[in-house]
């Protein structure tokens, strides 16, 4: 059950290099979302996508971009990393049908930008 | 506003006590769920418990229930029989059908300690 799996786990960036958080999910889940987890702010939506082709900005939506080129797939590339940016990343998705519809998370990808 | 608050930065419970971890919504969507994680130290996001907004018994997760009070606009955890591997941050957050589809908002947490 491989479910959520983001990549890489870890990373360590200078100020200004660019990079590509790899999210991918293999429950046919139509939404598929980014979040940034920081100390004593709990988590915070990057953006988010209802299904292949759509994607939508979340609350803190700068200096990050996202495709969904593929149900599976939801990359999330930061063009031009800074300091701020430094955090633990979650992908989560969802299926759309169903009553709860809890997020499915990935593990974490801690981001350090120096 | 916030919409969701979570009071309590951390909480301290004997073990095999039970406890109850804070959280408080707003929203003026008349379709809405609340929802219960659990983070522990090891960092992974795991789904606890659900209460829709129109369900009208309060939910229940094996030793989790959830306390839900619709005019009070609360939905607090409530965990019976702490045991040490309990010991993690919770988070509460809230999906608002209506206004935001299906995105998430999560309030700050409460990293709650089991002691022996």
């Amino acid at each position: 059950n491989a479910g959520v799996t983001q990549t890489p786990k870890f990373q360590v960036l200078k100020t200004g290099q660019s990079m590509t958080l790899q999210c991918a999910q293999d429950m046919n889940h139509e939404y598929m979302s980014w979040y940034r987890q920081d100390p004593g702010m709990g988590l915070r939506l990057i953006h988010y996508s209802v299904g292949a082709g759509i994607t939508d900005q979340g609350e803190v939506p700068n200096g990050y971009n996202v495709s969904r080129s593929t149900t599976e797939d939801f990359p999330l590339r930061l063009l031009s990393a800074a300091p701020s940016q430094t955090s633990v990343y979650f992908c989560a998705s969802r299926g759309l049908a169903g009553r709860s519809g809890e997020l499915f998370f990935g593990e974490g990808s801690r981001l350090t930008v120096l | 506003a916030q919409k969701i608050t979570q009071t309590q930065p951390g909480m301290f419970v004997q073990e095999k006590e039970a406890v109850t971890l804070d959280c408080t919504y707003d929203t003026s969507d008349p379709s809405y769920g609340l929802f219960w994680y659990k983070q522990p130290s090891s960092g992974e996001m795991i789904f606890l418990i659900y209460q829709g907004s129109y369900d009208q018994q309060n939910a229940t997760e094996g030793r989790y229930s959830l306390n839900f009070q619709k005019a009070r606009k609360s939905a607090n955890l409530v965990i019976s029989a702490s045991q040490l591997g309990d010991s993690a941050m919770y988070f509460c957050a809230m999906r608002e059908e209506e206004t935001s589809g299906s995105r998430l908002t999560f309030g700050e947490g409460t990293q709650l300690t089991v002691n022996p």
